[in-house]
């Protein structure tokens, strides 16, 4: 069982290029996010989905884009990287449940994506 | 919105000692989460407390929620050099949901 996985692991962009993190879970979680950390700055949601073509913004949606056209894939994209978008990047994918569950919702993790922008 | 304080920033034992770090939040929770991020690796799920109270043990890991469901405490006893990390607590962006926030963690160093 792959999980999470997201690629490339590790990536420098000069600044004004465009990329593309990947991220594909085979767990067919309905829920997947994308997380930015920082020093200092905990985990920070930029953008997730509760499903295949629903995304909605989190706490730190500028610069950013995503797409999800499939339960599987939830691609985040950088138009015109900045330097201040170097961090790192973890994707992570759960189950959508709108009510409290007693078993709960754990997240699973991608292993994380380095990205330097000069 | 939901804000969620974690303290200490760091902390450094001797193997050995005991660890505890603290999350507090502003309003009353449905439940927590807790995770621990090991260095250059990603978060990795360790516990969810739901019950007012909840007590649970994990060996030498303790997570206790307070009575008033604002706040949460994780305890090592005897740490070790595998306890090394950082430990976040996340918590519902508002009540009775599934969406987190995370705490900015607590990072552990231990020496031998």
């Amino acid at each position: 069982n792959a999980g999470v996985t997201q690629t490339p692991k590790f990536q420098v962009l000069k600044t004004g290029q465009s990329m593309t993190l990947q991220c594909a879970q085979d767990m067919n979680h309905e829920y997947m996010s994308w997380y930015r950390q920082d020093p200092g700055m905990g985990l920070r949601l930029i953008h997730y989905s509760v499903g295949a073509g629903i995304t909605d913004q989190g706490e730190v949606p500028n610069g950013y884009n995503v797409s999800r056209s499939t339960t599987e894939d939830f691609p985040l994209r950088l138009l015109s990287a900045a330097p201040s978008q170097t961090s790192v990047y973890f994707c992570a994918s759960s189950w959508n449940r709108d009510s409290f569950s007693l078993s709960g919702n754990t997240i699973y993790f991608g292993e994380g994506s380095w990205l330097t922008v000069v | 919105g939901q804000q969620v304080m974690q303290i200490p920033q760091y902390q450094h034992v001797q193997e050995g000692e005991d660890f505890t770090t603290y999350c507090n939040s502003s309003t009353t929770l449905s439940n927590i989460q807790w995770y621990k991020q090991r260095p250059g690796g990603h978060p990795v799920f360790l516990i969810q407390l739901v019950k007012s109270g909840e007590v649970k043990k994990q060996k030498r890991l303790t997570f206790q929620f307070g009575e008033a469901k604002k706040n949460s405490s994780l305890h090592i006893t005897a740490t070790q050099t595998t306890d090394v990390g950082t430990y976040f607590c996340a918590v519902p962006r508002s009540y009775n949901t599934d969406k987190l926030i995370f705490g900015t963690g607590t990072r552990l160093q231990v020496f031998p």
